[in-house]
């Protein structure tokens, strides 16, 4: 079946510039995740949804980030301002639940902000 | 807090030798352990889960892992390595009393010499 699909693939922005990066998760998977990997800091955890529980917001760096999830499913992160540090790829992933579930991750979105 | 360490950046083998990649975690509770393998600009993929029962554990492509409790370990192994298992093994935690995100180790870059 399919997997978890992001878009864009590349986005490159100026600084300063807002930017959103999309994920749709796996059909029938209730959690959602985000994470960030780049070169200085590895895999990041950022965010976390679990159905209609309140996402669980502890990794996210900044104020500047921020994520929704609507009706369940495609989840959007937001990155507002962007600052050259925001360079990385993203990562979503999603799972049947939490727990024990093992998470399946989309291909990522390399951010570029130059 | 929840940490995983993986001591080598990278390994080297011959075809046809065994393989081992080396992790340590250290969680309050109970651990959940994962290995994700990621191919050059692909997303991670998922090879294998310790939850709890059997300490050995099988997963995808021949790989297997081994929980051991005292020495807070969770190693991957192949018998035979193939020039195609070359590529970046993550292996990360998800600490049960912690919530359901992963902490991810640094990577460790498998080369596989023909």
């Amino acid at each position: 079946g399919a997997g978890v699909s992001q878009s864009p693939s590349n986005k490159v922005t100026e600084k300063g510039k807002d930017v959103e990066l999309r994920c749709d998760p796996i059909s029938g998977h209730t959690a959602l995740y985000w994470y960030r990997q780049s070169l200085g800091q590895g895999l990041e955890f950022l965010i976390y949804f679990q159905g209609n529980s309140a996402p669980d917001k502890s990794g996210l760096p900044s104020d500047r980030f921020s994520a929704e999830r609507t009706g369940g499913s495609v989840s959007t992160l937001t990155i507002q301002r962007t600052q050259q540090e925001d360079s990385a790829v993203y990562l979503c992933a999603s799972s049947l639940g939490g727990q024990g579930y093992e998470q399946y991750f989309g291909p990522g979105t390399r951010l570029t902000v130059t | 807090a929840q940490s995983v360490a993986q001591p080598e950046d990278q390994v080297n083998v011959a075809e046809g030798n065994p393989l081992t990649v080396k992790c340590t975690y250290s969680v309050s509770g109970n651990p959940y352990l994962f290995w994700y393998v990621q191919y050059p600009n692909r997303g991670l993929q998922f090879l294998l889960k310790y939850i709890t029962g059997d300490n050995l554990v099988k997963g995808s492509y021949g790989f297997e892992a081994e929980f051991n409790k005292s020495q807070t370990s969770f190693h991957l192994k192949k018998p035979s390595a193939l020039v195609s298992d070359s590529a970046l093994y993550f292996c990360a935690v998800r600490d049960k009393a912690a919530g359901n995100k992963l902490t991810f180790g640094g990577g460790t870059r498998v080369l596989v010499k023909p």
